[in-house]
């Protein structure tokens, strides 16, 4: 049981590049979420699923678009990609958007703008 | 900018030392969880608590939630070096929405 997969695990862009982070989860969950963390502060939401068909922007989605491409996969696209969006990036999903809910995040995707 | 507060930043302790780290809210919170996310890995579920007052134990860890739920406790007693890592407690600010997670604390422990 893969549980949450997402790719590439390394990445590096060069200023203005574009790239698609995919994530895929097995569980037949119906929500899925993109975060990324830098040093010292913590997970921040930055685009979310509730459930196939929509998507909502988190906390800080600027710079980035997403795709829910059916139940299972949740795509993070970079369009232009910038320094500061250099992070590690963590596909999750939760069986609904409900807050009671546990999350299961993939093994994260390491991406540096140069 | 997130709700969710937690101290400290990091905690350094020495093996077989007690471990405390604190999460606050300003807003009462349905439920809190708590993750463990080890170095160079990803967020690992811990617990739920969902009632005023509640405690929770697993093994050394032992969780509270306020008795206003709008703060929760991890206490980790006799702290090992397999308990390395970052502690994330996460709420939901806004009703049922997705969870916002606080910023974490890092613990290292010295054997």
């Amino acid at each position: 049981n893969a549980g949450v997969t997402q790719t590439p695990k390394f990445q590096v862009l060069k200023t203005g590049q574009s790239m698609t982070l995919q994530c895929a989860q097995d569980m037949n969950h119906n929500s899925m979420y993109w975060y990324r963390q830098d040093p010292g502060m913590g997970l921040r939401l930055i685009y979310y699923s509730a459930s196939e068909g929509t998507t909502d922007k988190g906390e800080v989605p600027n710079g980035y678009n997403v795709s829910r491409l059916n139940k299972r996969e949740f795509s993070l696209r970079l369009e232009s990609a910038a320094p500061s969006q250099t992070s590690v990036y963590f596909c999750a999903s939760s069986e609904d958007e409900t807050s009671g809910n546990t999350i299961y995040f993939g093994e994260g995707s390491w991406l540096t703008v140069v | 900018g997130q709700q969710v507060m937690q101290i400290p930043q990091y905690q350094h302790v020495q093996e077989g030392e007690d471990f405390t780290t604190y999460c606050n809210s300003s807003t009462t919170l349905s439920n809190i969880q708590w993750y463990k996310q080890r170095p160079g890995g990803h967020p690992v579920f811990l617990i739920q608590l969902v009632k005023s007052g509640e405690v929770k134990k697993q093994k050394r860890l032992t969780f509270q939630f306020g008795e206003a739920k709008k703060n929760s406790s991890l206490h980790i007693t006799a702290t090992q070096t397999t308990d390395v890592g970052t502690y994330f407690c996460a709420g939901p600010i806004k009703g049922n929405t997705p969870l916002v997670f606080g910023k974490g604390t890092r613990l290292s422990v010295i054997a």
